[in-house]
């Protein structure tokens, strides 16, 4: 099973601000990545999709690179409504699980 | 536009069976692949299941392999996942969601505790 591990765990950012959060996977996924997110009390939202394709209605201000082992996503400006938890999720395995990253808190400073 | 509404969820003891139903809406169902995800109470996602359109093709995650089996009735627009020998770590909000892999949509999700 490949394993992805997020960092950090918590990232603190000041509205306005640049948030960069990493990704990564134990073994290559190519650039079949993903990534989600979870405000408090919601469900998961797609963002990024083939590691750096917004899903439909998302902000430009989401983007996403990397492939193979590393990836990013970066939040160009904190906006109120970005505060939220983010997943990484690769979905190169096949068969299946497609593995989900432990997340990374996004937290107003 | 698409909508997802699970059900069954409910309080169910530590051996026992459960069946989750998602029923789908605002698409055409029989097009597209289906899985169910899980996240424990405070916990990250989990993926759990997946289900081809047709229904030929289904795949498990280790921890419900044997005990858990995914199913959909295309006339119905319905997907289903029926829960045998629970556990307490079974305990989570389950969401149905479209896609293999990618998973763009996603229903509400019931929660399923398992406890005595």
């Amino acid at each position: 099973e490949i394993v992805m591990t997020q960092s950090p765990a918590t990232l603190s950012v000041s509205p306005g601000e640049r948030a960069t959060l990493s990704c990564r996977a134990s073994q290559g996924v190519k650039s079949n990545l993903a990534w989600y997110q979870q405000k408090p009390g919601q469900v998961p939202r797609l963002l990024i999709y083939g590691a750096y394709t917004r899903a439909t209605g998302i902000p430009a201000r989401f983007s996403g690179s990397g492939s193979g082992t590393e990836f990013t996503l970066t939040i160009s400006s904190l906006q109120s409504e970005d505060f939220a938890v983010y997943y990484c999720q690769q979905y190169n395995s096949w068969p299946p699980p497609w593995t989900f990253g432990r997340g990374t808190k996004v937290e107003i400073k | 536009q698409v909508q997802l509404v699970e059900s069954g969820g409910a309080l169910v003891k530590p051996g026992g069976s459960l069946r989750l139903s998602c029923a789908a809406s605002g698409f055409s169902f029989s097009d597209h692949f289906m899985s169910w995800i899980r996240q424990a109470p405070g916990s990250g996602l989990e993926w759990v299941s997946y289900i081809s359109r047709s229904g030929a093709s289904t795949h498990y995650a280790d921890s419900v392999k044997g005990r858990f089996s995914i199913s959909r009735d295309n006339a119905k627009n319905s997907l289903s996942l029926q829960m045998n020998s629970l556990r307490a770590d079974d305990t989570a909000v389950y969401y149905c969601a479209t896609g293999e892999g990618i998973l763009p949509n996603w229903g509400q999700g019931t929660l399923v505790i398992v406890s005595s």
